[in-house]
């Protein structure tokens, strides 16, 4: 595998339903971040992980949980989600600090509430 | 606050030159990135600016001017290819990328 891979492609849940999407970095990168992709709207950063410690977190809902085991893997559980949420969520891996900091990005989970 | 603006679709002819336009206010700017999403994909890196003036790559440029917060990607021997949306980022002062709508760029024969 290269680059960033992300599980599973598509999802749908009910509102009551606990899941878990998974991303993994092959690029030795430090850096990890979750966005969520809605029609019409720019990409919306969601949290950031620098070095496995969460540095942002930007005003998302408890119902996202994020999680960085080590520096290549990172989870993001959801769970009681709103129809609203049904979007594309997008992982992505970066080099800071030294940089070069442009952003890779995964192929995205596809998210629908039901 | 911060804000960044493109224009929401463009048209133009396969063979012919394209400029994509990003405008931006942030309450800091450490470098703006250019990316290009194919429906249904992740968005790929294309350019990096972090001083002024024009860097290029291949059919692909991009121009940054700090001081009119402006910058532009502009496609040259347009393809079929490059129908896509292109998203202008901008990292700013907690130097995480902000980002706009994106440009829909649709190529035709």
């Amino acid at each position: 595998e290269t680059g960033v891979t992300q599980t599973p492609r598509h999802l749908v849940m009910g509102m009551t339903n606990k899941k878990s999407l998974k991303c993994e970095q092959h690029l030795g990168h430090n850096a990890m971040y979750w966005y969520k992709q809605s029609a019409k709207k720019p990409l919306e950063l969601m949290f950031v992980y620098s070095l496995e410690e969460r540095v942002e977190n930007n005003s998302v809902p408890s119902r996202f949980s994020p999680e960085c085991p080590n520096s290549s893997h990172l989870f993001l559980h959801l769970h009681t989600l709103q129809p609203e949420d049904s979007a594309l969520y997008l992982c992505a891996s970066s080099q800071e600090n030294p940089g070069p900091y442009e952003q890779y990005f995964g192929p995205g989970t596809r998210l629908t509430v039901t | 606050g911060q804000n960044i603006d493109q224009p929401t679709e463009m048209t133009a002819t396969e063979g012919a030159i394209v400029q994509i336009n990003c405008t931006y206010q942030t309450s800091g700017f450490n470098g703006l990135f250019w990316y290009q999403q194919h429906a249904g994909e992740a968005p790929t890196f294309l350019s990096y600016n972090v001083l002024d003036g024009l860097e290029e790559k291949g059919r692909f440029s991009s121009f940054l001017s700090r001081s009119k917060g402006y910058s532009y990607l502009l496609l040259k021997e347009l393809q079929m290819k490059d129908s896509a949306s292109y998203l202008c980022a901008v990292n700013g002062a907690t130097n995480k990328l902000i980002f706009g709508t994106g440009t829909l760029l649709a190529v035709q024969p």
